[in-house]
């Protein structure tokens, strides 16, 4: 049972350009949506999280937008540089029940071309 | 600097062994998790703890389990290696009084199973 569906699994942009990740949930009491970010021969780390009392989230070249009524969220990456190639996977989760469980998307691996 | 340490970060063994794989943490994190990374499938909880007596099973525990020596040390264990358990495994930590669900992970163990 996949609660957070990510597309597309895979994504080539060249330098510049935007890169655009999506992710859509099913459950109506998740409230924390996170995106991490994943380095070849790291583990993931938090890059940008949002709550849905705001549509939109930016920090410097990333943007999450919210869609509170479609249960669809997206990661935008302005000015796309070959530093950004990585795994991305969002991730949503029930802040107010406490639990700290996170449930993740497929993951999406975003190569930017020089 | 507060860190989180998995070892081994490779291994290979063979079907029907017992494998431990070991996590440690400096972040005084109370809680900690292990999942599985599998291309295509994300991320995916096996088992967590909220702190040395409380153990919970995630989504896909059949097959795992794990011990929670200490706040620092969360060990998970393989009692018969199957080659479907060949993954890329994190630990991650997180702590609750910060109000939030961020995740700190690990540099993640690579195990194959033939």
């Amino acid at each position: 049972q996949q609660q957070v569906k990510q597309s597309p699994q895979s994504l080539i942009v060249q330098k510049g350009g935007i890169s655009i990740i999506n992710c859509a949930y099913e459950n109506t009491a998740f409230d924390y949506f996170p995106w991490y970010q994943q380095f070849p021969g790291k583990g993931p780390a938090l890059l940008i999280a949002i709550r849905p009392d705001v549509s939109e989230k930016k920090e410097g070249r990333f943007t999450i937008s919210f869609n509170k009524s479609a249960k669809q969220f997206s990661l935008h990456i302005m000015d796309s540089q070959p530093g950004d190639s990585a795994t991305y996977f969002c991730a949503a989760s029930i802040g107010s029940s406490n639990t700290g469980k996170l449930i993740f998307g497929q993951g999406t691996t975003l190569q930017v071309k020089p | 600097d507060a860190d989180v340490t998995q070892t081994p970060r490779n291994r290979i063994t063979k079907t029907g062994k017992r494998i431990m794989l070991e996590c440690s943490q400096t972040k005084g994190h109370d809680r900690m998790y292990w999942y599985r990374q599998d291309p295509g499938l994300g991320l995916r909880l096996i088992y967590y703890s909220f702190d040395v007596k409380d153990i919970n099973k995630g989504e896909i525990s059949d097959g795992y389990s794990v011990s929670r020596q200490a706040q620092a040390k969360f060990s998970l264990s393989l009692e018969s290696a199957i080659p479907n358990q060949t993954a890329l495994y994190f630990c991650a930590t997180s702590d609750f009084r910060t109000g939030t669900n961020e995740q700190f992970f690990g540099p993640g163990t690579r195990l194959t199973v033939l």
